[in-house]
């Protein structure tokens, strides 16, 4: 029930296109959901995050879905980049939790083709 | 933003001996601070959590007499894999938190051990 499953495990887009990852969790007691960034050799880097009371959250080219029914959310690229090339993490947690302890789903790789 | 450093970025090491990895806040005060492990192409595993001045919490099947963490100071936690051996090879990277903010990671540390 702690398991939050992310899909695709690679994606290729092609540049200026919209690159889409989905993401479902189980648990309900989850109520914040981040996605990351991560480039090879590096640590991950918060991107974007949402909570359970909206429904949708945009910021620049990077916009969050959240189905608080159905248990999922999605991250959306838009006008990808090959800048943007990189392993994408989305992840849960409760904040009630003072220690907020993430669990993250699979990992996306996604890759911008020029 | 707030910045987490990691030293050293990557070790190699022998078998047997014991290497330590220091994760710092360097313009924060972390109250808590987590470990986490991450082999190639996967996503990251939370090894354990430690707040300032307490015994750190483990995640379950991690060993914590070879996985040494210490978080002495709001600014300072120390991960020290004791009697490494090959398959403790992974890439350790460490985040930080504020009360009730937002983690950050640090850049991890590639740890090598031969």
């Amino acid at each position: 029930q702690q398991q939050v499953k992310q899909s695709p495990q690679s994606l290729i887009v092609q540049k200026g296109g919209i690159s889409i990852i989905n993401c479902a969790y189980e648990n309900t007691a989850f109520d914040y959901f981040p996605w990351y960034q991560q480039f090879p050799g590096k640590g991950p880097a918060l991107l974007i995050a949402i909570r359970p009371d909206v429904s949708e959250k945009k910021e620049g080219r990077f916009t969050i879905s959240f189905n608080k029914s159905a248990k999922q959310f999605s991250l959306h690229i838009m006008d990808s980049q090959p800048g943007d090339s990189a392993t994408y993490f989305c992840a849960a947690s409760t904040l009630k939790q003072g220690a907020q302890k993430l669990v993250f789903g699979q990992g996306t790789r996604l890759t911008i083709n020029p | 933003g707030a910045v987490v450093s990691q030293h050293p970025s990557w070790v190699i090491c022998k078998s047997g001996t014991s290497v330590k990895i220091e994760c710092r806040s360097l313009d924060f005060q972390a109250t808590t601070m987590f470990w986490y492990r991450q082999f190639p192409k996967q996503s990251l595993m939370l090894m354990a959590t430690s707040n300032e001045g307490s015994k750190a919490t483990y995640e379950q099947g991690v060993e914590k007499d070879k996985f040494l963490i210490n978080h002495a100071s709001l600014t300072l936690s120390t991960l020290t894999v004791t009697s490494a051996h090959p398959e403790d090879s992974s890439f350790y990277i460490c985040s930080a938190r504020q009360y009730r903010g937002q983690q950050y990671f640090g850049p991890g540390t590639r740890l090598t051990v031969t």
